[in-house]
């Protein structure tokens, strides 16, 4: 089985700071995505990053695949109060068994203040 | 309008008795999938189908029984329910099976099981 381990659950933090998720495995994914879920609603994807390296900007948000596709991070610029929400990454199996299955982190749920 | 649709969004039931959620989707995808979502666990795979006729275990199969027999739906079936079972489902689709493997999620079945 495949683990995502995703960091921090939690982050409380004011309108306008910086901050930068984490997911990190031992296992080698041809895709990692990541995905924003609000409350009552399903996942909602943001961004995938295929090659290793890959950095993508989406406005104030900057992914980034490790360079092993093993891990990736989500960095947040000057975050806003509509940032809040809870974020998660999912990884696709490259191959063997693990072809075909999607691997998701725990999630960080983050609330920005005003 | 593009979508996946689950029905019922919300069902309590009781221990053993059969019960079916429906999935639909209106984009052609191939692939489909099934998770669970769990305070503190993310969302975990619980079955997911590359194509018609074909379905493949994810991650927390147990209890669980899945068909495709058309490309469009994917119901989850659960013969004998349990309250560990209780939890929010999603099913999701993707265009393919292939290295991206982007979802597009339903709006999640709340099941509870007494």
């Amino acid at each position: 089985t495949q683990l995502l381990e995703q960091s921090p659950q939690f982050l409380s933090i004011q309108e306008g700071e910086n901050l930068t998720v984490y997911c990190n495995s031992s296992s080698v994914f041809s895709s990692l995505q990541w995905y924003r879920q609000e409350p009552g609603e399903g996942p909602v994807l943001l961004v995938t990053v295929v090659t290793g390296g890959e950095v993508k900007k989406l406005k104030r948000l900057t992914f980034q695949f490790g360079d092993a596709r093993k891990d990736s991070s989500l960095h947040i610029t000057a975050a806003q109060p509509g940032d809040t929400g809870l974020y998660l990454c999912a990884g696709a199996g490259a191959g063997g068994t693990s072809y075909g299955k999607l691997t998701f982190g725990q999630g960080t749920i983050l609330t920005v203040h005003p | 309008e593009a979508q996946v649709t689950q029905n019922p969004r919300y069902l309590i039931t009781v221990t053993g008795k059969k019960l079916t959620v429906t999935c639909s989707q209106n984009m052609n995808h191939e692939y489909m999938s099934w998770y669970r979502q769990d305070p503190g666990l993310g969302l975990r795979q619980i079955y997911y189908s590359m194509n018609v006729e074909v379905t493949d275990k994810g991650d927390v199969p147990e209890g669980y029984k899945v068909s495709r027999k058309e490309k469009r739906n994917f119901p989850l079936i659960l013969e004998s329910p349990s309250p560990n079972q209780t939890s929010l489902y999603f099913c999701a689709s993707s265009l393919s099976a292939g290295t991206r493997r982007e979802q597009y999620f339903g709006p999640g079945t709340r099941l509870t099981v007494t």
